[in-house]
């Protein structure tokens, strides 16, 4: 969905490397969260974060950060990447609609830590 | 938590078959379940979903449908097309999880012309 961008689009870095993924919203939702997808496990969420000033932690947090610069801007941060960490990065956004409101989500990022 | 098991991981057909994948739950609270197909080198993008309160929902040449005794549902894509190819995801929202989606593991769907 061109209303959700993420940058890069693709990532190489080495174990040890900080990488931060950025994804933008033009829908004007509140709502934005970050998953990873692996072959075989589907989407996990790492981090969601409901407005600016709320970040809460998903299923698989551990390694990862973010930040909610604005409300159309959550960055994703890998403090030192390691290669279990090489997999499809998404990012999505909600509206305030409640728990049934639909997700939309970005184009992915692969990153691969060497 | 919630669980969510999806099967089959791959699923083959020719053009016009039909197609049925499965998901069960474990959390008897969850009470929404979407269901996502993503294109190759695309994000996930919604198609159906069917709340607790539903038993079945139609949309044209897909269907879903929802057991919650067995907690388990399934989609259902009648007379498939070469562009139904892709991989589809079920997902259950557990109870008051605002937005936390629990998703399955996936099926890759192949359509044969």
């Amino acid at each position: 969905d061109a209303d959700v961008t993420q940058t890069p689009r693709n990532r190489i870095t080495k174990t040890g490397k900080r990488i931060m993924l950025e994804c933008s919203q033009t829908k004007g939702h509140d709502r934005m969260y970050w998953y990873r997808q692996d072959p075989g496990l589907g989407l996990r969420l790492i981090y969601y974060s409901f407005d600016v000033k709320d970040i809460n932690k998903g299923e698989i947090s551990d390694g990862y950060s973010v930040s909610r610069q604005a409300q159309a801007k959550f960055s994703l941060s890998l403090e030192s990447a390691i290669p279990n960490q090489t997999a499809l990065y998404f990012c999505a956004t909600s509206g305030q609609g409640g728990h049934t409101d639909t997700q939309y989500f970005g184009p992915g990022t692969r990153l691969t830590v060497l | 938590g919630e669980n969510v098991e999806q099967h089959p991981s791959t699923l083959s057909v020719q053009e016009g078959d039909s197609a049925v994948i499965k998901c069960t739950y474990s959390d008897s609270a969850s009470n929404y379940f979407p269901w996502y197909k993503q294109e190759l080198g695309k994000g996930p993008q919604l198609i159906i979903d069917i709340r607790s309160n539903v038993g079945e929902k139609k949309d044209q040449r897909i269907a879903v449908t929802l057991n919650k005794t067995a907690k388990h549902f399934s989609l259902h894509i009648t007379e498939t097309q070469p562009e139904d190819s892709a991989v589809y995801f079920c997902a259950a929202v557990w109870g008051t999880s605002y937005g936390k989606l629990t998703f399955g593991q996936g099926t890759i769907l192949t359509v044969h012309p």
